[in-house]
């Protein structure tokens, strides 16, 4: 069965950087987009960009330009989101979301989430 | 791209249907077929309940149905069983090829 295992939670200081990693069983990473969401405390949930696991090319939201960076390990079948350059309104969960498959004719995104990691920036 | 916009809550008896919306823009909902709706309950990772407007991915009840109208989606739930109880909330694919989120939806089952 198709699970997505993330990284523990994280404590940064403001202009640090951190790295989520979000592991994938049950599946080849490499057929498959993945997606990087956060949710903020109290807040809805924010899409940060997607990185086609296959050839690593990614795509992020203007926002975050420059700052974040999508990578994946195929021979762990492992995606990374590393955030830099942290401040506190980057306290959030991040999830990792499986999206379709490459080459697939059909919009099923986000059809397995990861449980979620906690990252606060706190001095 | 603003949110996705959502009633903060809804609620209702067993048994009954309770209908939540997601409106967005021209630019979003109103423009693709992708809106997608998510069920969660706390400190739980989403699950995926409705895709491409209405699919229900394979293990979700046929209680649970979705459909459109201009730039507002909606999310069905018939039948309402008490494990219904959680936030749910829905995405759509955007213009700048992109994906948005609505706020969320807290569901009482009373």
């Amino acid at each position: 069965q198709v699970q997505l295992v993330q990284s523990g939670a994280e404590v940064k200081k403001p202009g640090a950087s951190v790295m989520v990693s979000c592991k994938a069983s049950g599946y080849s990473v490499t057929n498959y987009y993945m997606h990087w969401v956060r949710q903020a405390p109290g807040q809805g949930h924010e899409w940060m960009g997607i990185i086609d696991a296959g050839d690593g090319s990614t795509s992020y939201v203007q926002k975050f330009q420059g700052r974040v960076t999508m990578t994946r390990d195929t021979s762990t079948n492992t995606v990374f989101l590393e955030l830099s350059s942290l401040r506190s309104e980057d306290t959030a969960v991040y999830y990792c979301a499986r999206g379709r498959a490459l080459n697939s004719g059909n919009d099923l995104n986000f059809d397995y989430w990861g449980q979620g990691t906690l990252v606060t920036v706190s001095s | 791209q603003s949110a996705l916009t959502q009633p903060p809550s809804v609620s209702g008896s067993p048994g009954q249907s309770v209908t939540i919306s997601c409106t967005g823009t021209s630019s979003d909902v109103g423009s693709y077929n992708r809106v997608s709706w998510y069920q969660q309950a706390p400190g739980t990772a989403p699950k995926l309940m409705i895709y491409e407007v209405s699919n229900r991915p394979s293990g979700v009840p046929d209680r649970f149905s979705g459909s459109k109208s201009g730039n507002t989606a909606s999310l069905t739930i018939s039948g309402l069983q008490a494990e219904d109880e959680a936030s749910y909330f829905c995405s759509s694919f955007t213009n700048m090829r992109s994906f948005v989120f609505g706020g969320g939806t807290k569901l009482t089952v009373l």
